[in-house]
């Protein structure tokens, strides 16, 4: 079992709709991270969140600590947004676990 | 600041050859980490260093990887000998105590 799992794992999307991709994991964190990565490769850290929410343009992360959750909210989506995300949580322990990634594609 | 610098950009080696990849965090960032990332197992972490000193290396594949950190400006991962299965991408990634990561462009490694 994956210490965190994404879901879900491909999404395609019209333009202009509302996205949300899900978080789960099973350890204590510390923190928890969303990371954008195109089809050229690099890779973008979106947000760091430790608890509540966080914004930035049109996109929103949130968490709930206690139900060891997290959405990424994507408003107005755009072919631009097209890219593989990926949820990652820095443990307790200082271990770092990863999710499998959500690969997007929004369609114009 | 350039941001996280990592070279080279692409490397094909062959196998048993040793391969030195390397990364320059950005300044003042005390975390740095090394990632690989292939299609089969996405992104892993293979080392992270606090301070230049490693934290944890459970992520090493193996005895043939080695990773230092002999300064604060610069970082080497280091793969001796190189086999094909090593072939990935590897991300280097700085950070600041309470903030997210920058990662570098990557190095792209083919083994023959």
């Amino acid at each position: 079992k994956n210490e965190v799992e994404q879901s879900p794992q491909n999404l395609t999307a019209q333009e202009g709709e509302f996205i949300t991709i899900n978080c789960s994991y099973s350890v204590g964190i510390s923190a928890l991270h969303w990371l954008q990565q195109h089809p050229g490769g690099g890779i973008v850290s979106l947000f760091m969140l430790s608890s509540g929410k966080k914004k930035h343009g049109r996109l929103i992360a949130t968490i709930n600590i206690q139900e060891k959750h997290s959405s990424l909210h994507i408003t107005a989506s755009h072919p631009r947004d097209s890219a593989v995300y990926i949820c990652a949580v820095r443990s307790t322990g200082n271990q770092f676990y990863f999710g499998t990634g959500t690969s997007l594609t929004v369609i114009p | 600041d350039a941001g996280v610098i990592q070279s080279p950009r692409h490397e094909v080696t062959e196998m048993g050859q040793e391969v030195t990849l390397r990364c320059k965090p950005i300044s003042g960032h005390d975390y740095l980490f090394w990632y690989r990332q292939t299609m089969m197992r996405g992104l892993e972490l293979l080392i992270y260093f606090n301070n230049n000193v490693p934290i944890d290396d459970s992520g090493m594949p193996e005895d043939r990887f080695s990773a230092k950190m002999p300064n604060a400006s610069f970082s080497t991962l280091k793969i001796q000998p190189s086999e094909p299965r090593d072939s990935a991408v590897y991300f280097c990634a700085s950070s600041e105590t309470a903030h997210g990561y920058t990662f570098g462009s990557g190095t792209r490694l083919t083994v023959v």
